[in-house]
């Protein structure tokens, strides 16, 4: 079945402890990014990787690292977590980036105390 | 920088009515793509339609459907004979380059 997992689905944590937030597809696409998902706001991009070589910083990268080490997997790196990344946040992947057809993770539902 | 603005936080609808979400946007392109997304509660992000902005005809899924206006930069949704199903969030988005910009959502309600 074709799909974008993440891992994990859920996440409390404290201030300051690293975490990262897997995300993988079998779809073989070249693009993937990450949103994160804030009332009121909608989904905002944190980072994009176009392919293995280029990765760049979306609308709100302050806090977040990414590595595009292998086409499947693109995981987010939160070095120092602070209560204003508690948010829901989304893996996507495409064939290329004209997003014509965007397929989405189900999600990890993120809480920084 | 393109913006996409929702200005229905909530809408409510009656079962097997129809009802109509708002979405306008904010661009100097002249060719685009124009989607709305769905986010049930279980969170999944599901593509209801998409509008390339060349085509002056207006996209039509099933019960689903656009009311594609550019010069207004207007990109209604109409969901028909609505279904419980319905019951979501709807986000609009817009693409720009290499990345979706997205509104706030509008929470629809179906009532039986």
């Amino acid at each position: 079945e074709a799909q974008v997992t993440q891992n994990p689905r859920y996440l409390i944590t404290v201030t300051g402890k690293k975490l990262t937030v897997t995300c993988s597809q079998n779809m073989n696409h070249e693009y993937m990014s990450w949103y994160r998902q804030d009332p009121g706001l909608g989904l905002r991009q944190i980072y994009y990787s176009m392919n293995v070589e280029v990765t760049d910083k979306g609308d709100v990268p302050e806090g977040y690292k990414v590595s595009r080490k292998e086409k499947r997997n693109f995981p987010l790196i939160l070095e120092s977590p602070s209560p204003n990344q508690t948010s829901l946040y989304f893996c996507a992947s495409s064939i290329t980036g004209t997003l014509l057809e965007q397929y989405f993770g189900p999600g990890t539902r993120l809480t920084v105390t | 920088a393109q913006t996409v603005t929702q200005s229905q936080p909530e809408m409510s609808v009656q079962e097997a009515e129809t009802v109509t979400l708002s979405c306008t946007y904010d661009t100097s392109e002249s060719d685009y793509y124009l989607f709305w997304y769905k986010q049930p509660p279980s969170r999944q992000m599901i593509l209801v339609i998409r509008q390339e902005a060349y085509k002056q005809q207006n996209a039509t899924e099933n019960r689903f459907s656009v009311n594609f206006q550019k010069a207004a930069k207007s990109f209604s949704l109409k969901i028909s004979d609505s279904q419980l199903g319905d019951a979501a969030m709807y986000f609009c988005a817009y693409r720009s380059v290499i990345k979706l910009v997205f509104g706030a959502g509008t929470i629809l309600r179906v009532k039986s």
